[in-house]
């Protein structure tokens, strides 16, 4: 099983460049979402889709951009990079953002790394 | 917004000791209480989650406790090795109407030999 796939495991930019952030689950889940980690910070949510064609914003949206066009993937686009956007960023899926219980498991990729120089 | 809380920030505890980690939230609109276990370099992952209709779950040597009086669900592992060394996280799922998947602003446990 797959699982959460992520890509790229790291990347350097430049400011000012833009890039996206691949992730697809394999799973067939509903809901799917962004987080950054920062030191101290904990998990901050980024954006999330509860659906293909719906997005809303989380915690921390500003200069960040994604699209749901199937169930399968949500790319991350960060439309013109900051040194402040330097963090570990994480795609999650789970089967809905409703209803407790172990079927409702969170699942994460393995994390991009991603430095804005 | 509601609020997890969770302490202490980092915590380094000896070979065999129990650390315990806590996390505090504001309402009860929440009826599950899963906690994260995140690896160096890797993503979060699922350890062990308790409903708020028991008072405590042991899953091997990790423990969740509830309080509902005190508002607060802790993880205490037992017999402490170096490879539970990781960052814990606790969750807060929100009952019906928020779609928002928060976390608690996670534990960063170093086990020591």
């Amino acid at each position: 099983n797959a699982g959460v796939t992520q890509t790229p495991k790291f990347q350097v930019l430049k400011t000012g460049q833009s890039m996206t952030l691949q992730c697809a689950q394999d799973m067939n889940h509903e809901y799917m979402s962004w987080y950054r980690q920062d030191p101290g910070m904990g998990l901050r949510l980024i954006h999330y889709s509860v659906g293909a064609g719906i997005t809303d914003q989380g915690e921390v949206p500003n200069g960040y951009n994604v699209s749901r066009s199937t169930t399968e993937d949500f790319p991350l686009r960060l439309l013109s990079a900051a040194p402040s956007q330097t963090s570990v960023y994480f795609c999650a899926s789970s089967y809905s953002s409703q209803g407790s219980g172990p079927g409702n498991t969170i699942y994460f990729g393995e994390g991009s790394w991603l430095t804005v120089v | 917004q509601q609020q997890v809380k969770q302490s202490p920030q980092s915590l380094i505890v000896q070979k065999g000791g129990i650390p315990i980690i806590n996390c505090a939230y504001e309402n009860t609109a929440f009826d599950y209480f899963p906690w994260y276990q995140q690896f160096p370099g890797k993503g979060p992952a699922l350890l062990i989650a308790i409903r708020p209709d028991v008072s405590e779950k042991k899953e091997g040597r990790f423990t969740i406790s509830f309080n509902k009086s005190a508002k607060q669900f802790s993880l205490h592992i037992m017999d402490s090795q170096p490879g539970d060394s990781a960052t814990y996280f606790c969750f807060w799922e929100p009952r019906g109407g928020n779609e928002k998947l928060t976390f608690g602003t996670g534990t960063r446990l170093t086990i020591i030999p």
